[in-house]
């Protein structure tokens, strides 16, 4: 079964503070994908960032950032000097390719990021 | 990039009453949906899979006959909670993909289910 744990249900930073969001997942699948959604308040998901298992490449996008560790299985998220925009919740996603299933998404709890002015 | 357009935004409806919600893929043919439930403060949780031309795949706990699926054309799928209730208040939202597994899939906006 796939699982995918955020740890961090809350942050609140203050404005140009960095901050990570850190996401650990399990699978038994051996290829994979890795996502990143944007809730804002509106309830849209804001698709943000999707990696695939043997990519382990860290990425970067301005001022966010990602840090693929498969040895730990984790794919933490870092905003560089967050900004009050930033306010959402961030979710972690997980899709195996061998479930015959397409591209089901585990999801997981999510943390709320609130950057303080 | 490929858009799924899903309808209504938000519905406030009587307890009883039937609501359909639909989810369109607009320029790509989406062979498989998938169908999410978000209560307030809640993580996304997969309801079912629908794969168009055959019946939907649901999650356990989630009720088949509460929550009826239609995948009836490559760019439409709907989802109707039958006979509503208060507890069924929340927010759906549909994904679509074309069936690759590429990891490519894609959104539709939500939708906030209110149920008086």
């Amino acid at each position: 079964a796939q699982k995918v744990t955020q740890a961090q249900t809350e942050i609140s930073v203050v404005e140009k503070e960095d901050v990570t969001l850190d996401c650990v997942y399990e699978t038994r699948d051996t290829t994979y994908y890795l996502f990143w959604y944007k809730q804002p308040p509106s309830g849209e998901l804001v698709f943000l960032i999707r990696r695939n298992s043997f990519d382990e490449q860290n990425e970067i996008s301005g001022r966010y950032s990602w840090n693929f560790q498969k040895s730990t299985s984790s794919f933490n998220f870092t905003i560089t000097a967050s900004q009050v925009v930033d306010s959402a919740v961030y979710f972690c996603a997980l899709s195996g390719v061998n479930n015959n299933a397409g591209n089901m998404l585990t999801f997981g709890g999510g943390t709320r990021l609130m950057v303080k002015p | 990039g490929a858009v799924v357009s899903q309808h209504p935004s938000r519905v406030i409806c009587k307890s009883g009453t039937s609501v359909k919600i639909e989810c369109r893929s607009l320029d790509f043919q989406a062979t498989t949906m998938f169908w999410y439930r978000q209560f307030p403060k809640q993580s996304l949780m997969l309801m079912a899979t629908s794969n168009e031309g055959s019946k939907a795949t649901y999650e356990q706990g989630v009720e088949k006959d509460k929550f009826l699926i239609n995948h009836a054309s490559l760019t439409l799928s709907t989802l109707t909670v039958t006979s509503a209730h208060p507890e069924d208040s929340s927010f759906y939202i549909c994904s679509a993909s074309s069936g690759a597994n590429t990891g490519e899939l894609f959104f539709g906006e939500g939708s906030r289910l209110t149920v008086l």
